[in-house]
């Protein structure tokens, strides 16, 4: 049964061109997360929704932005890709409670620039 | 974000037990936990413990922490070879942010 759900699988996008990755959930979490992990490196955390309410990091660059229009969806917006965005990008979701909330993850999309 | 930090890799022989390393600097991490990413699969909770508790075991699964030391570790006894795979511990202080560590790749030997 697919909860994180993560269209498409593998994006290619050309340098500067707006590139939008999707994700759904069938979980009915309040907490949509976004991350970014290059190879060989942590997942970093761009940002996340709490229901309606948008928390960026502090790093995450202006380049990246992000839309929740319901429970179920929420898109990652790269305006203008560069080579140093290629990556996989992962979604998971949480039930926003404290503690000791488990996040489940999407199988992520890899992002190519070319 | 905070730094969580991991050794790289690590390999094992099949059928010994396995142990990953984790420092955190944020002294006010709440919860802690263990995710698996196996290649091309998005991260999988195996484990997590709250910052009060000392040790937590799970089947073959046993979390240790020195809260003292900010440090994390996670035993696989009777490491299997379907156990290869990234770990990563992660810390958060809210349940809701959560800071991932570099990750380490353990390799099981048959």
């Amino acid at each position: 049964d697919a909860m994180v759900i993560q269209n498409p699988r593998y994006q290619v996008t050309q340098f500067g061109k707006p590139v939008t990755l999707s994700c759904s959930q069938t979980l009915n979490h309040n907490v949509m997360y976004w991350y970014q992990q290059k190879s060989s490196q942590a997942p970093k955390l761009l940002f996340h929704y709490y229901d309606k309410d948008f928390n960026n990091e502090a790093d995450t660059p202006d380049n990246f932005q992000s839309r929740r229009p319901n429970t179920s969806f929420c898109f990652l917006d790269i305006r203008s890709p560069g080579l140093g965005d290629a990556a996989m990008y992962l979604c998971a979701t949480s039930r926003g409670k404290l503690g000791g909330n488990e996040q489940f993850f999407g199988p992520g999309t890899r992002l190519t620039v070319l | 974000g905070e730094d969580v930090e991991q050794s790289l890799f690590l390999s094992v022989r099949e059928g010994d037990s396995s142990v990953i390393n984790c420092t955190y600097t944020d002294s006010s991490s709440t919860y802690l936990y263990w995710y698996k990413q196996e290649p091309g699969a998005g991260l999988q909770l195996l484990t997590y413990i709250f910052s009060n508790m000392d040790m937590k075991q799970d089947q073959r699964l046993t979390v240790l922490l020195n809260k003292k030391d900010k440090h994390l570790s996670l035993r696989i006894a009777d490491t299997q070879t379907g156990d290869s795979a990234i770990y990563f511990c992660a810390e958060s202080m809210t349940g809701n942010q959560f800071y991932f560590g570099t990750g380490t790749s353990l390799t099981v030997i048959p």
